[in-house]
Parts: C-alpha cells; structure tokens; sequence
C-alpha cells in the first residue's frame, strides 16, 4: 500500500524559502504525477503544484513565478520551494497522488494523501 | 478559469438523515473530470467519487453521486456520525490543472 512521507521546516521569516520534501513508499513511483496542496487555516484548500518522474510539472499560475517542485527519482521523493514567502503562505501543506482509472473514459483523482505539514510565516 | 461553488456552505443535519451537497460549475465540465472529497478535523482529505459518480474503494454505498454539465450533487443516504466532516468537490482541467470547490461543512444538528 503508497504511503507518502513529508516533512520539512514549520516556522518561517517573511522572504524566507518554503521547502518540503515528500517521499513515497509503496511504489508506483514512475507510473503518477504527484502534486502539493494547500489550506491555509480554517479555509479551503488550493492545488499547488505537480510533477512526474520525468521532471514535467504544471503549476498553479497564481504561484508560477515563486514556486519550483522538483523530483528526485533515486530516493522516489519530490519537493516543493516556494521562495519569498509571506503571511499568506501560512497553511497546512499535502502532497499527494495522482491516479487515472479508464473504463469507457479517463478520469483523474488524488487517492493517496500524506498528513500534511504545517507551515507558519511569521 | 473554471470556478466550482458548493452550496450550501453549512448544512446542519441529525445521524439518519439524508444531506444532499451540490457543486456548481461556472461552465460547463465533463463528469469524467468532477471528483469529491471527505476531510475530517485535523485528516488529511480523503477520496469519495471520482468520475462524479464511482465510489473510491472502501467507501461506503451510502455515498453515492451524481450529475452532469455544470451542476453535481453528492447524496449522503443516512447519516452515521463519522460522516459529518467537510465535502470538498474538485474539476481536473487545462488551467489551472486542478481546481476546488469552497467545501460544504456537514454538521451535527
């Protein structure tokens, strides 16, 4: 059964860098795009980002610009940096997997979820 | 840019009864592409339907959905008192590729 692993620093400075790394375990590394999700506190959430084993990645144009996820295969872990970070930032932080399933059509979903890390600026 | 809006933002509910959330598109989507989501207090989200309408594995029958275009609807039959959470609708798309809906909270009456 995946399972994805995240971690990484929880209290951050306005301008400072966001950097969390997840790790996936289970495999079935090669085979999903795996993206980052957002909620910031008592709110919805917001799709961040997300990459495939190859590098391709599509990012939420609102964060294009600050945001950079990167994949590194040997260790089937990707890691998200979000540079110049504000208040705004402050949420909770997911990665998850993306899975397709076809029957008579393709449909997308995220089924694997990590527990989320919680990111302050302040 | 494709926005979901779900409704009601609250629904206030007993255990038996039935709740019925609706996720509304700005235009019109393929049903293939709407998926829902549980996220309990303090869980990550947990996936319902996708394809607006085939239950994930392990989720119970009672969950079911529907609908088509612009306008989805997840049907909770009766209530058991781990179903009151936050239901989230989502569209996979071109831009952004992935959108939420606001969330609908299903509380105890």
């Amino acid at each position: 059964q995946v399972q994805l692993q995240q971690w990484g620093a929880g209290l951050l400075k306005p301008s400072e860098t966001l950097s969390l790394t997840c790790a996936v375990y289970g495999g079935s590394f090669n085979d999903h795009y795996w993206t980052f999700i957002r909620q910031p506190p008592g709110k919805g959430l917001e799709w961040i980002g997300e990459i495939n084993h190859a590098g391709s990645t599509t990012y939420n144009p609102s964060l294009r610009g600050r945001l950079t996820i990167s994949v590194d295969t040997s260790k089937e872990q990707f890691s998200l940096n979000l540079k110049f970070v504000t208040a705004a930032d402050t949420a909770v932080y997911y990665c998850a997997r993306v899975a397709g399933h076809y029957s008579l059509y393709y449909s997308y979903f995220m089924d694997v979820w990590g527990k989320g890390t919680t990111v302050t600026v302040s | 840019e494709i926005v979901l809006t779900q409704s009601p933002g609250t629904l206030s509910l007993s255990p038996g009864e039935r709740a019925t959330l609706s996720c509304r598109a700005s235009q019109s989507v393929s049903s293939n592409y709407l998926v829902w989501y549980q996220q309990r207090v303090g869980q990550a989200p947990r996936l319902l339907l996708y394809g607006a309408s085939s239950r994930a594995t392990g989720v119970p029958d009672r969950f079911s959905g529907s609908g088509s275009g612009t306008e989805f609807t997840l049907t909770i039959s009766r209530l058991e008192p781990e179903d009151f959470a936050v239901y989230y609708c989502q569209l996979y798309g071109s831009s952004p590729r992935w959108t939420f809906g606001q969330g609908t909270r299903v509380e105890v009456k």
